[in-house]
């Protein structure tokens, strides 16, 4: 049971690359969120796709886009990386509100 | 403007007594309320949660309290282990709101041995 699986595990940039990270989950579950992790901050939301075919932004969404490929499968693109986009970034899927999200094990990404 | 705030970054308890961390919130339209556990290099994992009709939640070692007059939750972990050792954050979802989660800022609970 891989749960939901986030590709890479860690990523160096220089300013103004371009990444796409992935996210794919094996639970069924119709909606799937992006988030982005800073000390102090707690976890931020970026963009989340309530179900297959729609995206919608969050608190934080400016410098990324987002692709809902499938049911499974949910990327977030950088398009030109900045150093504040330095973070760990989460992907999570989720089904009903009593029991919340499952998260995948995050990306670390450094923008130089 | 942070909805959920989690006020005190770190917490440190002897193993065997209880831990209390606390989250108070300011939006009167959250109906559920969740904590998650995350190690270091790893995802946060969903620990318990409550609905906005009960003020209290039991599992084990872990209960939650819901205070919605002071708009404040606890979560309550009896007796502390070592493996609790951990960042908790509390999390809050709007009704209506595409199962959105709001997130705190996390407190980290070191246990002693």
């Amino acid at each position: 049971n891989a749960g939901v699986t986030q590709t890479p595990k860690f990523q160096v940039l220089k300013t103004g690359q371009s990444m796409t990270l992935q996210c794919a989950q094996d639970m069924n579950h119709n909606s799937m969120y992006w988030y982005r992790q800073d000390p102090g901050m707690g976890l931020r939301l970026i963009y989340y796709s309530a179900s297959e075919g729609t995206t919608d932004k969050g608190e934080v969404p400016n410098g990324y886009n987002v692709s809902r490929l499938n049911k499974r499968e949910f990327s977030l693109r950088l398009e030109s990386a900045a150093p504040s986009q330095t973070s760990v970034y989460f992907c999570a899927s989720g089904q009903g509100a009593f029991y919340g999200y499952t998260f995948g094990s995050g990306t670390r990404l450094t923008v130089v | 403007d942070q909805q959920v705030k989690q006020n005190s970054p770190s917490l440190s308890v002897q193993e065997g007594r209880i831990s209390i961390l606390n989250c108070d919130y300011t939006n009167s339209m959250f109906d559920y309320f969740l904590w998650y556990k995350k190690y270091p290099a790893e995802g946060p994992t969903f620990l318990i949660s409550i609905s906005s009709i009960k003020d209290k939640n039991e599992d084990g070692r872990f209960t939650v309290f819901l205070n919605k007059s002071a708009k404040h939750l606890s979560l309550h972990i009896v007796p502390s282990q070592p493996g609790d050792s951990a960042v908790y954050f509390c999390a809050a979802r709007s009704r209506g709101n595409d199962y959105k989660l709001s997130f705190g800022a996390g407190t980290t609970v070191t246990v002693r041995a």
